[in-house]
């Protein structure tokens, strides 16, 4: 089945830092979609990106589809503790995929105060 | 706003047993779908449902049965429960293409 490669697996930063995560995959994707993962919760969407070469921004997140519709990274700027958790990358297919999604690894975030 | 309901939210089973993981929506949503996370795996869809009545395999489905008789309701079934089971369960739900999909907190199953 397609695969996203998410890295890097863990970051452990000191508040205030800048972090970059990013996706890849060999298949081409129509959305792609940054969650993040709180302990003992269910993943809550962040971002949704719906066409390549888009940049969108969520207070101190930014997200871009890569032009070649097969990566996407993730920038979260000047972090706080509660910015902890893991952060996935998913990809969609439009037409026949019904909303199915394909995620990544997931990245730990540690954010040391 | 209850959203996406799962429940138990912790169980333990013991191999060959079977269980049933209840998952209900108060959003009118046609699409529901199961994943299972296993550590640094990420998450990986098991069952999905277009709507009531319509169900379909994911890329994991072997062991596992799901029914979508009412639009809230999407349970999934473990009949012959094995270690492999072992995961973190989560049920979302969307009410379309390019619509946000909602989760719930998920069921922690431990298959010993």
């Amino acid at each position: 089945g397609q695969q996203l490669n998410q890295s890097p697996q863990s970051m452990f930063i000191q508040e205030g830092e800048d972090v970059s995560m990013n996706c890849t995959s060999s298949s081409i994707f129509n959305t792609w979609l940054w969650y993040k993962q709180d302990p003992g919760e269910g993943p809550v969407l962040l971002i949704a990106l719906y066409k390549a070469g888009e940049l969108t921004s969520n207070g101190r997140l930014t997200a871009q589809f890569g032009i070649t519709r097969k990566d996407s990274f993730l920038n979260i700027s000047a972090s706080i503790p509660s910015d902890v958790g893991i952060y996935f990358c998913a990809g969609q297919l439009s037409g026949t995929s019904y909303g199915k999604l394909t995620f990544g690894q997931g990245t730990i975030l540690t954010v040391h105060p | 706003n209850a959203g996406v309901t799962q429940t138990p939210k912790f169980r333990i089973l013991k191999i060959g047993q079977s269980m049933t993981l209840q998952c209900t929506q108060d959003m009118n949503h046609n699409y529901m779908y199961w994943y299972r996370q296993d550590p640094g795996m990420g998450l990986k869809l098991i069952y999905y449902s277009v709507g009531a009545g319509i169900t379909d395999k994911g890329e994991v489905p072997n062991g596992y049965n799901v029914s979508r008789s009412t639009t809230e309701d999407f349970p999934l079934r473990l009949e012959l429960a094995a270690p492999s089971q072992t995961s973190v369960y989560f049920c979302a739900s969307t009410g379309g293409l390019n619509t946000e999909a909602f989760f719930g907190q998920g069921t922690r199953l431990t298959v010993v």
